[in-house]
């Protein structure tokens, strides 16, 4: 059984483009999570989705980033018009079912915005 | 925005030595907290998941406890070594759905 898997592991975009950052979850898992990683900073929280529903974007800021989770395919993190304060590494991770059960994490997607 | 501490931020010890480090979060709507340990280069990877007041579990050397009603967890590792340096993470929810993180206590074992 294949582990969470994100890609690219490494992006950088020149500031005004788009990034787009892949997770497919572990399978028989349908519930991801994408948190970030601020320079010198801890993991925070951003978007949590079920497949084909967004159930809390709470920690997602609300312009110019979206994700969603489509029936089939990887979960999509997208930024648009990246700014230099978006590097950061992104983080997701998958669990069968939610909160009570652990959360798997993939390799993380290294964003960097020149 | 919920606050989750940990400390201490970073400790060094001795192989064979045994230690704990802290978390702490609010003690109002708990729902459950997780531990995880993160290796350098790694992703980080489930140690636990707690839900009820008084929980305690046991993975090889190293276990966790849970007060809920205090807002605290506490992960002891007994007999270190040095594959278990690593950074510690905690994390709460108060819903199931948004999870925050501590910063973590980093881990270095001396051999």
């Amino acid at each position: 059984n294949a582990g969470v898997m994100q890609n690219p592991r490494h992006l950088v975009r020149r500031r005004g483009q788009e990034a787009r950052l892949r997770c497919s979850p572990m399978k028989g898992h349908s519930h991801v999570y994408w948190y970030r990683q601020l320079p010198e900073e801890g993991l925070k929280f951003m978007v949590y989705l079920q497949k084909e529903n967004i159930i809390d974007e709470s920690g997602m800021p609300k312009e110019r980033f979206s994700a969603e989770f489509p029936k089939e395919g990887p979960s999509i993190l997208r930024i648009q018009q990246v700014v230099r304060g978006d590097s950061a590494a992104y983080f997701c991770a998958s669990s069968p079912l939610p909160s009570l059960y652990e959360q798997y994490f993939g390799p993380g997607t290294r964003l960097t915005v020149t | 925005i919920l606050n989750v501490e940990q400390s201490p931020q970073s400790l060094h010890v001795q192989e064979g030595d045994s230690t704990n480090f802290t978390c702490s979060f609010p003690s109002s709507n708990f729902y459950a907290l997780h531990w995880y340990r993160w290796e350098t280069a790694k992703s980080p990877e489930a140690l636990f998941v707690m839900t009820l007041n008084g929980d305690e579990k046991k993975k090889g050397r190293i276990s966790a406890t849970l007060n809920t009603k205090e807002g605290y967890s506490y992960l002891y590792i007994k007999g270190s070594q040095p594959e278990d340096s690593a950074t510690y993470l905690c994390a709460f929810t108060n819903t199931g759905n948004q999870f925050y993180f501590g910063t973590g206590t980093s881990l270095t074992v001396i051999p």
